[in-house]
């Protein structure tokens, strides 16, 4: 499975943007760029995801390089509720990586 | 509508006993998975059922581990002769189906804490 690399924490401020980064310079091009966080003492919770072009959704944006090699994700006004850990993974679009492989994320902080 | 629901919360068990852990999936979902994660730690792949199709339990840790889903629906994982390292949250998830492009969806999780 590709592989994607996280920063291991970030440190935000009530109502500032966020930007999350990952890494994927081995994505290949059939992989979607799953994006899932976890609050505490809860289960995943979906984000986003995206292939080639930039997605923006009620909770998030997701900004992809043209190479695909990174992407960004992007919460507009950070929330004390969306401390959480932010888990990027890659997804074969030919549905052979049908279970999501999480890595230990990004601890995000936001400071009030 | 109503979400990936487990059973129990929280089960604590002594080393030894044999626990059940239920999950009800979103209706209709077809795919359905079971993740574990120990205290401070990733999460981790554990089975993953899809419609009739054999389930691919190429993540359970021990022959004391299985699982099994009846009518393509309610899935019971079973942990046989608990040891204190089962103790995690065990999260059961759903998908409308195996595409890369359908989004998981994941309940509470079941607590175990093996004494």
């Amino acid at each position: 499975d590709a592989k994607t690399t996280q920063p291991n924490s970030m440190e935000s401020n009530e109502e500032e943007p966020v930007h999350l980064p990952c890494n994927h310079s081995t994505i290949s091009g059939t992989d979607y760029i799953h994006w899932y966080r976890q609050l505490p003492s809860q289960g995943p919770e979906y984000v986003i995801h995206g292939l080639t072009s930039n997605v923006n959704n009620r909770m998030a944006s997701l900004a992809i390089a043209e190479d695909r090699k990174s992407s960004t994700l992007i919460l507009h006004r950070a929330t004390l509720r969306d401390a959480a850990v932010y888990y990027c993974i890659l997804r074969d679009g030919w549905g052979s990586n049908y279970k999501l492989t999480f890595g230990k994320g990004t601890l995000l902080t936001v400071n009030p | 509508g109503a979400g990936v629901s487990q059973s129990p919360s929280n089960k604590v068990t002594e080393k030894g006993k044999d626990v059940e852990l239920r999950c009800d999936p979103i209706s209709g979902h077809t795919a359905l998975y079971w993740y574990r994660q120990s205290l401070g730690q990733g999460l981790e792949f554990l089975i993953y059922f899809q419609g009739n199709s054999a389930p691919d339990k190429s993540g359970l840790p021990s022959d004391r581990f299985s699982a099994e889903r009846t009518g393509g629906s309610v899935s019971t994982l079973t942990i046989q002769r608990t040891q204190q390292e089962d103790s995690a949250v065990y999260l059961c998830a759903s998908s409308p189906g195996r595409s890369s492009g359908n989004t998981i969806y994941f309940g509470e999780g079941s607590w175990l804490t093996v004494v």
